[in-house]
């Protein structure tokens, strides 16, 4: 099964509307966190925003939050006041607790092609 | 401060050969890991290094080898090429904790293809 599932290849969204690019996990574990990335045409990945599984609060970072929903194994990103900029590929990965204290793997989702237009 | 960086940016290589890719963690980082990225796919976990030592592994066969280095740079290298490792080679560099905060920071990513 899928640990990290992003159902939407791509998405459009008009200048300074916002967008939610959707993001479902699978884990038993209690203590995890979740990461979105962003990747432009150059390749790198960009570090956006981070939400711990105990967070009470829905992580933001400037015009990035993080819709988390614990119940249903969701962390969506949402973009308000989409730029030009914005385009690019967007990652969901998450860290589980089975490799704290040893390796801290990611493990991403497959994407989601983010175009925003005029 | 000093972000992640990564050499060669391009590499082509043919199927049969080895190759080593390079990677400066970030400053102030200790732990570097590496994921291949094949076109369309998300990253895939290589391995993790810490203090010099391989600090878990991916599903990767053992002719991706790696090594870190006293200033916590690091390399990745893969013997016997095949024309499936063309991929996107991404480090990310970390400072290791002990629970699942630590943010990886990635570098721009060396691109490998093999004819």
């Amino acid at each position: 099964a899928q640990k990290i599932t992003q159902t939407q290849p791509g998405m459009f969204v008009q200048e300074k509307e916002a967008v939610t690019l959707d993001c479902t996990y699978d884990t038993s574990d209690q203590s995890y966190g979740l990461f979105w990335y962003k990747q432009p045409s150059s390749g790198e990945m960009i570090f956006l925003i981070y939400q711990g599984s105990y967070d009470e609060q829905n992580a933001t970072e400037g015009r990035y939050s993080l819709n988390f929903q614990k119940a249903r194994k969701s962390a969506n990103l949402v973009i308000s006041a989409s730029q030009l900029g914005d385009s690019a590929m967007y990652f969901c990965a998450m860290r589980e607790e089975e490799h704290t204290g040893t390796a801290s793997k990611l493990t991403f989702g497959t994407g989601t092609r983010l175009q925003v237009t005029l | 401060e000093t972000g992640v960086t990564q050499s060669p940016t391009h590499l082509i290589k043919t199927r049969g050969q080895q190759v080593t890719l390079r990677c400066s963690s970030q400053s102030g980082h200790n732990t570097v890991s590496w994921y291949q990225q094949a076109l369309g796919q998300g990253p895939q976990f290589i391995f993790q290094y810490y203090r010099e030592e391989e600090n878990g592994r991916g599903n990767f066969p053992p002719r991706f080898s790696g090594l870190q280095f006293p200033n916590y740079s690091s390399e990745l290298n893969v013997n016997a090429l095949e024309l499936d490792d063309s991929a996107l080679y991404l480090c990310a560099s970390s400072h290791f904790t002990t629970g699942p905060t630590d943010t990886q920071y990635f570098g721009p990513g060396t691109r490998l293809t093999v004819l």
